[in-house]
């Protein structure tokens, strides 16, 4: 079956540290992976999306790494802050399914001063 | 500028109670839209996928049906709610297919509680 595991349910780590969230899929073959920032009880908001025959992105603090070989995506954000603590969701689109996007259930980071 | 309006932000419905929640997208034209569901606890489970009016896909099989009467409208329905039908619904549109970007826009969210 068709699986998308972000390995940590919740991260908890100092400011300043950098943050590294895992996204690994089973059985998909991507054209895009994505992340996202959900604040509670809000809708999440886009990051980053990087494609399949990309290695690396980065935006600010942020870079997201996607090994289709390893079938895994990782995404960091450096000099975290407290205003960085939200829950990030790892996202994919399939090459067989262009448009639908898929979502895992998400890692809740926390950064404490 | 695009934007994606949703609405109610809460509701609370007895079981056996119909359904119509409303997405609306401005500023752009033929969206992709979406329904998804977010349970406690669990990730977002795409409902419906629309890639133009009428065309509506459904993910899985369950109590809730799609409408897109309009270009950028999107209504997801229920004629009888059941408890499991509780959760975060969200509505979201993305460019179509032939625009390479395909980030995903979301709105508020709606808190059904059945009851």
């Amino acid at each position: 079956s068709q699986k998308i595991e972000q390995n940590s349910e919740a991260l908890n780590i100092q400011e300043g540290k950098t943050a590294t969230l895992t996204c690994n899929y089973t059985n998909y073959s991507p054209a895009y992976l994505q992340w996202y920032r959900q604040d509670p009880g809000r809708g999440p908001v886009f990051l980053l999306l990087i494609r399949e025959n990309e290695k690396e992105k980065r935006k600010e603090r942020l870079k997201v790494t996607f090994d289709t070989t390893l079938k895994q995506s990782l995404f960091h954000i450096t000099a975290s802050q407290p205003a960085d603590s939200a829950t990030y969701l790892c996202a994919l689109e399939s090459r067989s399914t262009l448009g639908r996007l898929y979502f895992g259930r998400g890692t809740q980071l926390t950064v404490w001063p | 500028s695009q934007t994606i309006h949703q609405w109610p932000a809460t509701l609370v419905q007895p079981v056996g109670s119909p359904l119509s929640l409303e997405c609306t997208v401005e500023g752009t034209s033929n969206p992709n839209l979406y329904w998804y569901r977010q349970a406690a606890g669990r990730g977002l489970q795409l409902l419906f996928y629309s890639v133009g009016i009428g065309q509506i896909s459904s993910e899985v099989p369950q109590n809730l049906s799609a409408s897109r009467p309009q270009d950028r409208q999107f209504i997801l329905s229920s004629k009888k709610l059941l408890l499991s039908d509780s959760g975060f619904y969200l509505c979201a549109w993305s460019l179509a297919l032939t625009v390479r970007n395909t980030e995903a826009f979301f709105g508020q969210g709606t808190r059904l509680t059945v009851v």
